[in-house]
Order: C-alpha cells, then structure tokens, then sequence
C-alpha cells in the first residue's frame, strides 16, 4: 500500500515562530504537493513539487515555502507563522505521468493551531 | 480552471444505491473527470476517473453524459462507512482542484 506520512497530526505553535510541516512518501513517486483546507473553501494547493530541487506555486503560496531535498520528502515552512495560517496541512504524492491516470495518494493531515 | 457544481449535500438510506451528481458546463476536451472523498478525519482518497465513457470499478461506478458538461458518481449499495465529502474534480494537468463537494449522509 502506498503510505503518505506528515510528522504530526497536531500541532500547536505562537505567532512569529517558524513553523516546518514534513511529509514522508514511501513510494518513489515524482510528484508530491501541499494543500490547506478550511472550511466552506475546501482543499487549496500550496505548492507542489515534480522533482528534487524542483517547485511551483499553486494557488495560496503567499506566506509559505517549501524544500525538496529528497525524493521521498517534501516540506512545508512557514518562514513566521501567523493566525490565519491554522488550518488543516495535507500531503499528496502522484506518479508523474500522463495527465489523467495517476491519483493523488494523501496523508493524514496536520491541523495546526497559530495562536 | 474549469469548474464543478455539486450538491452540498444529499442523504441515503443504508443498502441503497446513491447517485451523486456533477455539473461541469465549461470542461475542455482534454479534462479527465475525477472523483475522490475525503471520510472524517482523513486525507482524500481516490474514488474513480474517466474521459468519456462510462467507468466501473470495485468502489463505484462514473456516467458520464454524452456531451461531458455532467456526470453522475454511483455508489451501487451505501454502507456507513461511504459517509464522506465526495469531491468532483476536472483535471487537465498534474493538480488538482478542489470544490467544496457533497457531503453524503447514510441513514441506517
């Protein structure tokens, strides 16, 4: 089975901290993404990343960044956290591929509280 | 992005089948049709995808109608634990793009 893990199902940290999200894919999948989700506005991409080194914004970057180091590994940074960043944190991975075929495999998520 | 419209929404009794729909007037020719769900607490997962004709496999079945602008998702006998937020997305490249779905309810 493929497993996404996220180092934490909760998190609880001040505002001002620098806050980093981890996400391990067992996979070797190319691809791997950040969404938030927040209720009435369903599932919004972050950022996503189809190979090492490699990284494109999606559509709410602003506040966050992201390091792709390994292949299996895609982190998420909050360089100074701030309230309306809590929200619920997930992690996908997919094959890289053809435009259709492959699913999004996603991890638990990790709701994170910004006090 | 082109974009879907679901019901917020929708209730079935248990050990029936429930048809969940998807309006999607403005899908290019090149979308695929993805469906996934997302169970409490849970990340989502993948439910089923087509292009053009109907899909079938062992979580659900996908109609589509002839001119693409809606399909139907059908879970053929609801149990408890098809309730979930079904989310009905068009995807013409590596991302998707999430609506706020159907939140589906099973009565026992």
């Amino acid at each position: 089975d493929v497993k996404v893990t996220q180092s934490s199902r909760y998190l609880v940290k001040r505002t001002g901290e620098k806050v980093f999200l981890e996400c391990v894919q067992d996979m070797d999948h190319e691809n791997m993404f950040w969404y938030r989700q927040d209720p009435g506005l369903g599932l919004r991409l972050i950022y996503f990343s189809y190979d090492v080194k490699m990284k494109e914004k999606g559509d709410i970057p602003e506040g966050y960044s992201v390091s792709r180091e390994k292949k299996e590994r895609f982190s998420l940074i909050l360089e100074s956290a701030s309230t309306n960043q809590t929200s619920m944190y997930l992690c996908a991975s997919s094959i890289m591929g053809s435009l259709h075929s492959y699913e999004q495999y996603f991890g638990p998520g990790t709701r994170l509280t910004v006090t | 992005d082109a974009k879907t419209t679901q019901p917020n929404s929708m209730e079935s009794n248990e050990e029936e089948p429930v048809h969940l729909p998807c309006n999607h007037s403005t899908i290019s020719g090149t979308d695929y049709i993805h469906w996934y769900r997302q169970l409490p607490s849970q990340g989502p997962e993948y439910v089923i995808h087509g292009l053009t004709s109907n899909v079938n496999n062992r979580m659900a079945s996908l109609a589509i109608a002839e001119d693409r602008k809606s399909s139907t998702l059908i879970l053929h006998r609801a149990t408890l634990r098809d309730a979930a937020v079904y989310y009905c997305i068009l995807r013409g490249n590596e991302k998707l793009t999430f609506g706020t779905g159907t939140r589906l309810t099973i009565i026992p």
